[in-house]
């Protein structure tokens, strides 16, 4: 069973500039969720998805965003970038439906670096 | 979510068991306790989670105090692929938020030969 695919998993930007991350869940999952893990502030919630919808967000501006496809595939989506966007940019996935086992599985990140 | 308070980090022996303790003093009687961990360079990786009754898998052992205020994660054997930094975080189980976690700055284990 393939795990959650990120891409790229690698890119570097400029200020200004704007970026797109994907990401493909886990066949059967519907929960898609991403994070943002810098030094200095660890791991942080950015949003989820579920059935296209936004459901829960973190505390970061607007300059972020994502969406979700009918096929639970996802996308986020940083404008603007500043020079503190740099960072691993994390995507999860989980199955959706009867007791929440609070189980993600992770991707292994798309490493963005803004110059 | 309650709060977690976790050490900064900790040392084990190869083949030792490692114990990390996690205190959540807040916990409400609703919150689960989960534990992850993320290995260098990885996303993180569920391990185990529980509400109050100790619980095992083939990862680790989850011991929860009877108040609910504290826990400890045991890995029995630790093995250098276990060093990593681990995650203790507490939050209700619901539908709605399965995506969501909230992590703390979690305790860097280093196991050493």
């Amino acid at each position: 069973k393939a795990g959650v695919t990120q891409t790229p998993r690698y890119l570097i930007k400029t200020r200004g500039q704007q970026v797109t991350l994907s990401c493909s869940p886990i066949s059967g999952h519907r929960s898609v969720s991403w994070y943002q893990q810098t030094p200095g502030q660890g791991l942080q919630f950015l949003f989820e998805y579920f059935s296209e919808t936004q459901r829960n967000k973190g505390n970061f501006p607007g300059r972020f965003s994502g969406r979700q496809f009918s096929n639970s595939r996802s996308e986020m989506n940083v404008s603007t970038l500043e020079l503190g966007d740099s960072a691993l940019y994390l995507c999860a996935s989980s199955l959706v439906g009867g007791i929440d086992t609070g189980e993600l599985f992770f991707g292994e990140g798309s490493r963005l670096t803004v110059l | 979510d309650a709060k977690t308070t976790q050490p900064t980090s900790m040392d084990c022996a190869e083949g030792r068991a490692a114990n990390l303790p996690c205190n959540h003093s807040t916990i409400s009687g609703n919150e689960y306790v989960y534990w992850y961990r993320q290995i260098h360079s990885q996303g993180p990786q569920y391990i185990i989670h529980g509400l109050k009754n100790n619980e095992t898998n083939e990862m680790a052992s989850l011991i929860i105090t009877e108040d609910r205020k504290s826990s400890t994660l045991i890995l029995p054997h630790a093995t250098l692929r276990d060093t990593a930094v681990y995650y203790c975080i507490v939050r209700v189980a619901s539908s709605s938020n399965t995506g969501k976690l909230i992590f703390g700055q979690g305790t860097t284990l280093q196991v050493k030969p």
